[in-house]
C-alpha cells in the first residue's frame, strides 16, 4: 500500500521568507501527484498537479517538483505572506482512480 | 454550479442512526470519489464512480458504508447504524476523468455522532 509522508508536521515563518515543504511516498509507480491547500473547516483547494512523466510545475509563487525515482516531492513557496498560512496536503495516485494523502504540513506565516 | 457542493455542511446524529450525506460534482465529471478526513489526519479514500458504477469500493470500511450514483451525477454516500468512530469530514471529489486530471474537492460534511 502507498504510504506518504509529509514533514514537516507544522512549520512557522516570519513573513517574506522562501519555504519548503517536503512529501514522501513509497511506490515510485505512480500516475500523478497533486499538492492541495485546505483552510481550517473548509475543503481542499488544488494549487498544483504534477504528471509522472513531468519534473515539475509552476504557479506564481508557488513550483512543485517530483523525483519519481526517489519518491520526493518538494513545494516551494516564494516570498511567504500570512494569507498562506494553511494546510498543505500531498496527495499522489497509484492507479487512475484514488489519491492516498498525507497528513499535511500546517504552515503559519507570521506578519 | 462551478463547483463541487455537498449537502448538509454539518450533520449531528445519534448512534445507531441511519445518515445521507449528498455531492454535486462540477458538471461534465464523469468520475466523482469519496473521501473520510479525521481530525490532524489527510483524507483517506472510500469510493469512487466512474459514470454510474462503482468502480473501486476498496476503501468503504465495512458494509454499513453504501453509496450510490444512479444518473451518473449526483451521489449519496449512505451510512447505517452509525457508531461514534464515524464522525469526520467527508469530502466528495470530482474529475473530468478518471486519470491524469485534477480532481476538485467539495467543503465536505461535517458528521457529528453522539
Amino acid at each position: 500500500k502507498q504510504e506518504v509522508t509529509q514533514i514537516p508536521a507544522a512549520l512557522s515563518v516570519p513573513e517574506g521568507e522562501n519555504l519548503v515543504l517536503n512529501c514522501s511516498f513509497t511506490d515510485s509507480a505512480i500516475y500523478n501527484l497533486q499538492w492541495f491547500r485546505q483552510d481550517p473547516g473548509k475543503g481542499l483547494t488544488s494549487l498544483l498537479l504534477i504528471q509522472s512523466s513531468q519534473r515539475e510545475q509552476t504557479s506564481g509563487r508557488l513550483n512543485a517538483s517530483l523525483d519519481k525515482s526517489s519518491g520526493r516531492s518538494t513545494l516551494y513557496i516564494a516570498a511567504s505572506q500570512p494569507g498562506d498560512s494553511a494546510t498543505y496536503l500531498c496527495a499522489v495516485s497509484t492507479n487512475f482512480n484514488k489519491f492516498y494523502f498525507g497528513s499535511g504540513t500546517k504552515l503559519n506565516v507570521k506578519p | 454550479g462551478a463547483g463541487v457542493s455537498q449537502t448538509p455542511s454539518n450533520k449531528v446524529t445519534e448512534k445507531g442512526k441511519y445518515v445521507e450525506l449528498r455531492c454535486d460534482p462540477i458538471s461534465g465529471h464523469t468520475a466523482l470519489y469519496w473521501y473520510r478526513q479525521s481530525l490532524g489526519q489527510g483524507p483517506e479514500f472510500l469510493i469512487y464512480f466512474q459514470g454510474t458504477g462503482a468502480a473501486d469500493d476498496s476503501g468503504l470500511p465495512n458494509d454499513r458504508f453504501f453509496a450510490v450514483r444512479p444518473e451518473g451525477s449526483v451521489s449519496t454516500l449512505k451510512i447505517q447504524r452509525t457508531e461514534r468512530g464515524d464522525s469526520a469530514v467527508y469530502l466528495c471529489a470530482s474529475s473530468l476523468i478518471a486519470g491524469d486530471n485534477e480532481q476538485f474537492f467539495g467543503p465536505g460534511t461535517r458528521l457529528t455522532v453522539l
